[in-house]
């Protein structure tokens, strides 16, 4: 099984910084298939990112993702106060399919 | 548009048995695979199996193997998740996914209580 570990566990920022998200995975994630998904309180998660790096339909283009191999990076370019919420990134080249524990990201 | 619609908030004792479920349309059904995914109070994502309703094949995440029960019927392009008998662990939000390219497509969510 391939365990993500994300890092930091909290980041707090103000509107406007960039906000840079860490996932390491425990082996190589094949072909890439690696996503990231944003989850607001309450609401179901949805995806931002897919193979490391393509946005998803209606994402805006301050969410970039980046890497290969074991180490990815989500980063939001100029946080909004819309963006408070728990990221997480997601392996589905290798089952089974994990889960990171989250990202929560404030705005101070 | 695709939407996954899933069946309304659960409150069952331990010992009971449950089916939730989870409506595709805006798509063909048997084209794309079904996935669980579960979120325990306060806690991450946690992947409990996939279904491909081509075939009903069924994969399940080491944790879930034996405690749950995925299926469809594709007459009603739906999933269903079930359990035979609920512990109080189980309490949990359940989301039905279409898995795309990737986990595209997601459920509002069943919230699934188990107390006494």
């Amino acid at each position: 099984e391939i365990v993500l570990t994300q890092s930091p566990d909290t980041l707090s920022l103000s509107p406007g910084e960039r906000a840079t998200l860490s996932c390491r995975a425990s082996q190589s994630v094949g072909a890439n298939y690696l996503a990231w998904y944003q989850q607001r309180v309450g609401q179901a998660p949805r995806p931002l990112i897919y193979g490391a790096s393509s946005r998803a339909t209606g994402i805006p283009d301050r969410f970039s993702g980046s890497g290969s191999g074991t180490d990815f990076t989500l980063t939001i370019s100029r946080l909004e106060p819309e963006d408070v919420a728990v990221y997480y990134c997601q392996q589905y080249g290798s089952s089974p399919w994990t889960f990171g524990q989250g990202t929560k990201v404030e705005i101070k | 548009e695709v939407q996954l619609v899933q069946s309304g908030a659960e409150v069952k004792k331990p010992g009971e048995s449950l089916r939730i479920s989870c409506t595709g349309s805006g798509y063909t059904f048997t084209t794309f695979w079904i996935v669980w995914v579960r979120q325990m109070p306060g806690k991450g994502l946690e992947w409990m199996g996939r279904l491909d309703p081509s075939d009903s094949s069924t994969v399940y995440g080491p944790s879930f193997q034996g405690h749950v029960s995925i299926s469809a019927d594709n007459s009603v392009t739906t999933a269903y998740l079930q359990w035979s008998s609920l512990k109080a662990s189980d309490t949990a939000m359940y989301y039905c996914v279409r898995r795309g390219l990737y986990f595209d497509y997601w459920g509002q969510g069943t919230l699934v209580t188990v107390s006494s």
